[in-house]
């Protein structure tokens, strides 16, 4: 198992256009996370699924933010109508719910800039 | 509501000198305790956890953690620091439940020759 990967690493985009990350969890674990990392800030914790099922969506994620997680697997986030205070680092995590460790592991990372 | 703070931002150090970085957190319900590291450009590495059991937890490349819990503290240690340590380090409460992360806002080590 190569761990998670995230694609792209990097994204620069003009203001108001949408963007999409795509995250892949290692393979047998059934929950994934989002999070966000702005410069000098630790990461913040956005959504989660559990399985294919969306299970908790921070107040972070305003409605310009979807993410889906279809058949379990990979996950996508989606920014619509980017602004400038999107540019961050977004983290994708997975986890095994059913392991007893609680470790979350961590991609490489999706470093979004918007002009 | 669940916290946690990293009372250092910045910690310069001379290599091979003992370092220790400060967390403190909040919380009313079972913790569970990560320290994790951030190189420049690459995700997260778990460094170390606490989930139950002995106070003092190590971790891997000679850290280790003492989970207070009369202080709400989980402060990580190294007794020598080498140049490869220089990195972005950070504290985060677990939930038991959803197992989402809440992180500190983090501590630059900066370890000079």
């Amino acid at each position: 198992d190569t761990g998670v990967s995230q694609d792209p690493r990097h994204k620069i985009t003009k203001r108001g256009q949408n963007v999409t990350f795509r995250c892949d969890p290692i393979s047998e674990h059934n929950r994934l996370y989002w999070y966000r990392q702005t410069l000098g800030q630790g990461p913040e914790f956005l959504t989660y699924f559990q399985n294919e099922a969306q299970l908790e969506k921070s107040r972070l994620l305003s409605d310009r933010f979807s993410a889906e997680r279809p058949k379990g697997s990979f996950s996508t986030l989606e920014i619509q109508r980017t602004e400038q205070g999107d540019s961050a680092m977004y983290l994708c995590a997975s986890s095994n719910r059913d392991s007893i460790d609680y470790e979350q592991y961590f991609g490489p990372g999706t470093r979004l800039t918007v002009t | 509501a669940q916290s946690v703070t990293q009372l250092d931002s910045q910690v310069p150090v001379f290599e091979e000198a003992p370092v220790e970085l400060r967390c403190n957190y909040s919380s009313s319900v079972s913790v569970y305790l990560f320290w994790y590291v951030q190189y420049p450009n690459q995700g997260l590495q778990l460094l170390l956890k606490y989930l139950s059991g002995s106070t003092l937890v190590k971790g891997i490349n000679g850290f280790e953690a003492e989970f207070n819990k009369s202080q709400t503290s989980f402060h990580l240690r190294k007794p020598s620091v080498h140049i490869s340590d220089t990195a972005e380090y950070f504290c985060a409460f677990g939930s038991s439940n959803t197992g989402k992360l809440i992180f500190g806002q983090g501590t630059t080590l900066q370890v000079k020759p």
